[in-house]
């Protein structure tokens, strides 16, 4: 186990609230992801990040967006939050593209 | 555009039965296939990398094969075990680096 953390667990917020979600880390892994979970669509790469401040756009990043400021920390952002984002989010880390990834324990949000 | 495909979706066996499930991509130009288990309500864990240039890897009861040429990776779990119940998700490295996973085989091993 990585030593990765998620935070909060579970969240309900309203349509159009921005949100944030927190990944931390304690094991400097370089590189770090978030996706998304949803029945019938597996997981889908949000966004990732291969250092501090260099992050990209994975296949479903419309509406949101990321910020790396220290290694250990991966911030997910949802500026204006809407019903389809309803998902669960998991957020992962490896120390190189082809190496394995360490899953966090995700965070369970609910847009209303 | 890679496409992981899990068959079957779901599986119900009894405890002790030796089980395949299967894992099928679209694209051979892969790096890696992993496998890994998600017990509901929780995140995935890894099981098993297989580098491209291999061809199988064993964890205690559980073997995974790749045959990258016809797109094919089997998790072959022995003496299957009520334990074992879990989601079982494949997926791979592409050529963008970045891991692109199926759907998952939902498992349950009664006793």
């Amino acid at each position: 186990d990585a030593g990765i953390t998620q935070s909060p667990r579970h969240k309900v917020t309203e349509t159009g609230t921005p949100v944030t979600l927190r990944c931390h880390q304690t094991e400097n892994h370089r590189y770090m992801y978030w996706y998304r979970q949803d029945p019938g669509h597996g997981l889908r790469l949000i966004h990732y990040s291969y250092g501090v401040k260099d992050t990209d756009k994975g296949e479903v990043s419309d509406g949101y967006s990321v910020s790396r400021s220290k290694t250990e920390d991966f911030l997910l952002t949802l500026e204006s939050a809407t019903s389809s984002q309803t998902s669960v989010y998991f957020c992962a880390t490896e120390t190189s593209p082809t190496d394995t990834q360490y899953f966090g324990p995700g965070t369970r949000l609910t847009v209303l | 555009k890679q496409e992981v495909t899990q068959i079957p979706a779901a599986l119900s066996v009894p405890e002790g039965e030796n089980l395949v499930l299967n894992c099928s991509f679209t694209d051979s130009a892969i790096y890696n296939l992993q496998w890994f288990r998600q017990d509901p309500g929780k995140g995935l864990t890894s099981l098993l990398l297989i580098q491209s240039s291999q061809r199988e890897q064993t964890s205690g009861r559980l073997n995974a094969s790749l045959d990258k040429s016809s797109g094919r990776s089997t998790l072959y779990i022995a003496a299957s075990q009520p334990g074992d119940s879990a989601t079982y998700l494949c997926a791979v490295t592409h050529n963008t680096d970045k891991l692109i996973f199926g759907t998952g085989t939902r498992l349950q091993v009664f006793p």
